[in-house]
């Protein structure tokens, strides 16, 4: 069965600085999807980004980029130039290609400190 | 506005009170699905349905129930609520042919079974 994992359950980071929120994950699949999302305070989860596993050019949003490293399992979020606003849980989830379930890891919870 | 709305936000009841969930979208989008959302266990799925009438079992299914009668709505029951069913629930959509991009998600439901 897939998993993920969110071996940080608690990050803090210098505004204006950058972090890096780590994410592995198990598979046997070769073509996936791959996504980190965002949840503040609100309670609402907000997608940040996303990785097609064929793709080998790592996805870039803005401050938000990955590290996809496939031989590895990994994918890991760097956020730059940190913002306060920036302060949430963040989930690494992963999606096997033709079904339909989202498989989330435990979360990462990011400060930013001023 | 495109969006996943859930009803209550915020609901506490007490053990073996039948209670609905509510969840309606207005973005004509086939796929629904429930999950919860627990400390240190990240994001579960409970149910999906692909379109009307068609609904599945996810990852933690016991002590639920789904209905799709109409396409906007997914009702989540639960018939006898237990305290181990406190939790975080969000409802997610998305329309099929963009099942790979991610969900769009409610704001989230925080019940608690006393």
């Amino acid at each position: 069965a897939q998993t993920v994992t969110q071996s940080q359950p608690e990050m803090s980071v210098q505004e204006a600085e950058t972090v890096t929120l780590s994410c592995t994950y198990d598979t046997s699949e070769s073509d996936y999807y791959l996504f980190w999302y965002k949840q503040p305070p609100s309670r609402q989860m907000i997608l940040v980004i996303r990785q097609e596993a064929y793709k080998q050019q790592n996805a870039t949003e803005n401050r938000f980029s990955v590290n996809f490293q496939k031989a590895a399992k990994s994918f890991s979020l760097k956020i730059s130039d940190s913002q306060l606003g920036d302060a949430a849980m963040y989930f690494c989830a992963y999606r096997k290609k033709r079904t339909d379930k989202l498989i989330f890891g435990t979360g990462t919870r990011l400060q930013v400190f001023p | 506005e495109a969006q996943v709305t859930q009803n209550p936000r915020y609901l506490i009841t007490v053990t073996g009170k039948k209670l609905t969930v509510t969840c309606s979208q207005n973005m004509n989008h086939e796929y629904m699905s429930w999950y919860r959302q627990d400390p240190g266990l990240g994001l579960r799925q409970i149910y999906y349905s692909m379109n009307v009438e068609v609904t599945d079992k996810g990852d933690v299914p016991e002590g639920y129930k789904v209905s799709r009668k109409e396409k906007r709505n997914f009702p989540l029951i639960l018939e006898s609520p237990s305290p181990n069913q406190t939790s975080l629930y969000f409802c997610a959509s998305t329309p099929l042919e963009r099942i790979a991009y991610g969900y769009t998600f409610g704001s989230g439901t925080r019940l608690t079974v006393v």
